[in-house]
């Protein structure tokens, strides 16, 4: 299987930072990587698919890249909408396997 | 507008089983893969099964392999995850989601496996 391992698994920001979330495949996955937020008591939303595609709707300040087995998901101009917790997901080969997330946090 | 509603939780004892639904509206199920992921209380999203657009291929986590089937109704536009022989460890909210990137999610049906 492929493990899929998020770094850092939280982080403190303020509003008004810009962040960065690190994602890495033990073993080449191309581009076919997802991210998706969730908030507490609420089903995740997908921000990013194929590893720098933003799905209809999500705001500029997301942004992914990536291929291969190193992807980052960053966003810039926090704000308190953002702070949630951030998965990442491959696709590329089954069984598909999701990171262990990256839970965001007010400074 | 794509709308995904789980249905079919509960609380079932070790042993037992339960059929999870999702109906779909706003597209055709049919021209899509489909998935189910879980998550357990307080933990991270683990996917479970997808079922692909033909419907000729499906695939499971080996946590559920054997157990667990995945299926689909065109008729009425609804997946479905048939899960037998459940263990405590299923215990979870239990999503739907839309191809093979998920695009789109339900709100999730909640099963516990408890006696």
């Amino acid at each position: 299987d492929i493990q899929m391992t998020q770094s850092p698994s939280s982080l403190s920001a303020s509003v008004g930072d810009r962040v960065t979330i690190t994602c890495r495949a033990s073993q080449d996955i191309s581009n076919n990587l997802a991210w998706f937020q969730q908030k507490p008591g609420k089903a995740p939303k997908s921000l990013i698919y194929s590893a720098s595609s933003l799905q209809s709707g999500v705001p500029s300040k997301f942004s992914g890249s990536g291929s291969g087995t190193d992807f980052t998901l960053t966003i810039s101009s926090l704000q308190p909408e953002d702070f949630a917790t951030y998965y990442c997901q491959q696709y590329n080969r089954y069984p598909c396997t999701f990171g262990q997330g990256t839970k965001l946090e007010i400074k | 507008e794509v709308q995904l509603l789980e249905s079919g939780g509960g609380l079932v004892h070790p042993g037992g089983s339960l059929r999870l639904s999702c109906a779909a509206s706003g597209f055709t199920l049919s021209n899509y893969a489909m998935s189910w992921v879980r998550q357990a209380p307080g933990k991270g999203l683990e996917w479970v099964s997808t079922i692909s657009a033909s419907g000729a291929s499906t695939y499971f986590a080996d946590s559920v392999k054997g157990r667990f089937t995945i299926s689909r109704d065109s008729s009425k536009n609804t997946l479905y995850l048939q899960m037998n022989s459940l263990k405590v460890e299923d215990t979870a909210l239990y999503y739907c989601a839309r191809y093979n990137n998920l695009d789109f999610w339900g709100q999730g049906t909640l099963v516990t496996v408890s006696s």
